[in-house]
Parts: C-alpha cells; structure tokens; sequence
C-alpha cells in the first residue's frame, strides 16, 4: 500500500473553530488531492497541489484553504468549520496528472456541531 | 441529469454467482474510464481502467459502450470479499483533478 498517512482520524469540533487536517505521503508523489465524501454525491474535490507552493482550486474549495510548503505533506483548513463542513476528507496522491492511478489515505470523519 | 450515475444498489448475489451492474456518463467528450472499489469506512481503491476494447483482470471485466454512453462492471464466480461499494469514475479531460466520481453501487455477497 502507497505510504500516505492523514490526521487526525477523527475529530469533532464545534461551529466557527478553524481546524486544520494533515496529509503525509512517503511516496515523493508530485500531485496530492483532498476530496470530500458524502451521502448522495461522488467524491468531489476541494483542492489540489502541483508541486510545493503550487495548488489550485477543486469543484468544491469555498470555506477551504490549503498549503504545501513541503513534497510530503498537504494541508487543508477549515477556517471556521460550519456544519455542511461536516463529511470525510480523503487525501490521494498520484505520481502523474495524466488520469495516473490515485491512492487514497484512510480518510479523517469530520463532525461539526 | 448527474454527469456520472450509478444504481446505488444493494446486489444481494449468493457466493459464487455472476453480478453485473453498469455506470452511464452524460457526456459523451468523455476520454477514461475507472472503477475503485471501496470497503465500508475504507479509503477507495483503483479496480481497473476500462479500456475501448474491454479488459479483463481474473474474474473481473470491465466494457466500454461509447454509443450508449456507458460502462460496465461484470464479476465471475463472486466471493465474500468482492462485498464492497463499487465507484465508477470518468474523465472528459486530461488530468485527475478532473475526474468525475459516481456515488457507488453496493454490492453484498452472501454465503
């Protein structure tokens, strides 16, 4: 299995806290992704990076932001959770952008009260 | 009309049975096709790419029907560890930030 880590697996946060999921590869992967996960829809991208310092925007980045400062690790930001917030975040790495294979993280369940 | 749909499901299939189930796409610029499969409270994993002449992998097969816009998942001589949600994925673009997921079809593989 790819070597990617998230944390924290688990959290519940209250309305309008900022909180910050981590995503680690040991991979040297090139491209990492956030996606969110809910009932009723695929899974639907909020951010991406290209490269370190490199990321743009995803189908679903409003309430999110992202930084890369280095090639293992991703990190995505809540920056005041709200309740439609609440979902599991899944962090994917690839090695190419080209529809390369995409190998997921365990996933972080994410309640906001 | 969603860009990806699946028949969520559940397939109920006895162990040992044949199961199929398809995934239509709107639009029909659409370039790759995938299925990942994903184990309850897992993360997804890739299954197969479906290629325009089909392929194969074991008991797997995965079609392509361009005219028809859709794709298909066919599995052989089912076991108790195929039971997982099955998630076709589609890309009218070059690159992954453009995939398009469906939400999954349930399938349960009964003893």
């Amino acid at each position: 299995d790819a070597g990617i880590t998230q944390s924290p697996r688990h959290k519940v946060t209250e309305t309008g806290t900022p909180v910050t999921l981590r995503c680690h590869q040991t991979e040297n992967h090139r491209y990492m992704y956030w996606y969110r996960q809910d009932p009723g829809h695929g899974l639907r991208l909020i951010h991406y990076s290209y490269g370190v310092k490199d990321t743009d925007k995803g189908e679903v980045s409003d309430g999110y932001s992202v930084s890369r400062s280095k090639t293992e690790d991703f990190l995505l930001t809540l920056e005041s959770a709200t309740s439609s917030q609440t979902s599991v975040y899944f962090c994917a790495i690839s090695d190419g952008r080209g529809n390369e294979k995409l190998f997921f993280g365990s996933g972080t369940q994410l309640s906001v009260l | 009309r969603k860009e990806v749909e699946q028949d969520p499901g559940p397939f109920n299939v006895p162990e040992g049975a044949t199961v199929a189930f398809n995934c239509t796409y709107s639009n029909s610029a659409s370039q790759s096709f995938f299925w990942y499969r994903q184990d309850c409270r897992k993360e997804p994993k890739l299954l197969m790419s479906v290629y325009s002449s089909g392929n194969e992998d074991g008991r797997f097969t995965a079609q392509l029907n361009r005219a028809s816009q859709y794709i298909s998942l066919l599995i052989r001589d089912s076991k108790l560890s195929d039971s997982a949600t099955y998630l076709c994925v589609v890309n009218r673009y070059f690159g992954n930030e453009k995939l398009t997921f469906g939400t999954g079809t349930r399938l349960t593989i009964i003893p």
